[in-house]
């Protein structure tokens, strides 16, 4: 089955400075990446997708790529925000029943 | 996106006994419903597929005497889980997903269990 990997596991920023965070997924076959963030004691909420027809997408500060040959994908956050601090998750879905989720990022931007 | 509502968002129950958490799509009607559970500090392992009207598809390692699943409704599930242990303590996030080909899932605020 689908397993997806998450690095780094913890994320330490300057507010202001750029994070990336990187996942790579196993089965050729997933078409579609979301990304979570996951406030302490909240719900996941989806920030970001991208499917895998698209190599790349945008969306003010943040911007996920997508390699599928080298079946990796990165979250890019720019200009980060004490905000921004959360637990970021990468998933990977190879059908709309299925979504396999990385271990997650602890991002923590510092003021 | 979808607004998805949680019941009770927190428990407390003793070892043996069940609980029942609710969760409820309010502005669609959901055919499918995805049931997680999430310990400290760790990812959303999926347990469970909730489809409206059938039997659920739950995912290895997942006992399905344990942790019942009811879709009765295209806008309420639920999980019981039966004969609590403590080992059952965790966090449990029901996600929706729209109807048609949308991959996009919207999650439940979670319901914190404390099994003592």
């Amino acid at each position: 089955g689908e397993n997806v990997e998450q690095h780094p596991s913890t994320l330490s920023v300057q507010e202001g400075d750029s994070a990336v965070i990187k996942c790579t997924y196993s089965d050729s076959a997933s078409n579609y990446f979301p990304w979570y963030k996951q406030e302490l004691g909240k719900r996941p909420q989806l920030i970001i997708d991208i499917r895998s027809n698209v190599g790349e997408k945008k969306d003010q500060r943040i911007a996920v790529t997508l390699n599928k040959t080298a079946k990796h994908f990165s979250l890019h956050i720019t200009e980060t925000q004490p905000e921004d601090s959360a637990v970021y998750f990468c998933a990977a879905s190879i059908s709309p029943d299925k979504v396999i989720f990385g271990p997650g990022t602890s991002l923590s931007v510092i003021p | 996106g979808a607004v998805v509502s949680q019941h009770p968002s927190w428990v407390i129950c003793k070892s043996g006994t069940s609980v029942k958490i609710e969760c409820r799509s309010l502005d669609f009607q959901a055919t499918t419903m995805f049931w997680y559970r999430q310990f400290p500090k760790q990812s959303l392992m999926l347990m469970a597929t909730s489809n409206e009207g059938s039997k659920a598809t739950y995912e290895q390692g997942v006992e399905k005497d344990k942790f019942l699943i009811n879709h009765a409704s295209l806008t309420l599930s639920t999980l019981t889980v039966t004969s609590a242990h403590p080992e059952d303590s965790s966090f449990y996030i029901c996600s929706v997903r729209l109807a048609g080909p949308s991959y996009e899932q919207y999650f439940g605020p979670g319901t914190r269990l404390t099994v003592t």
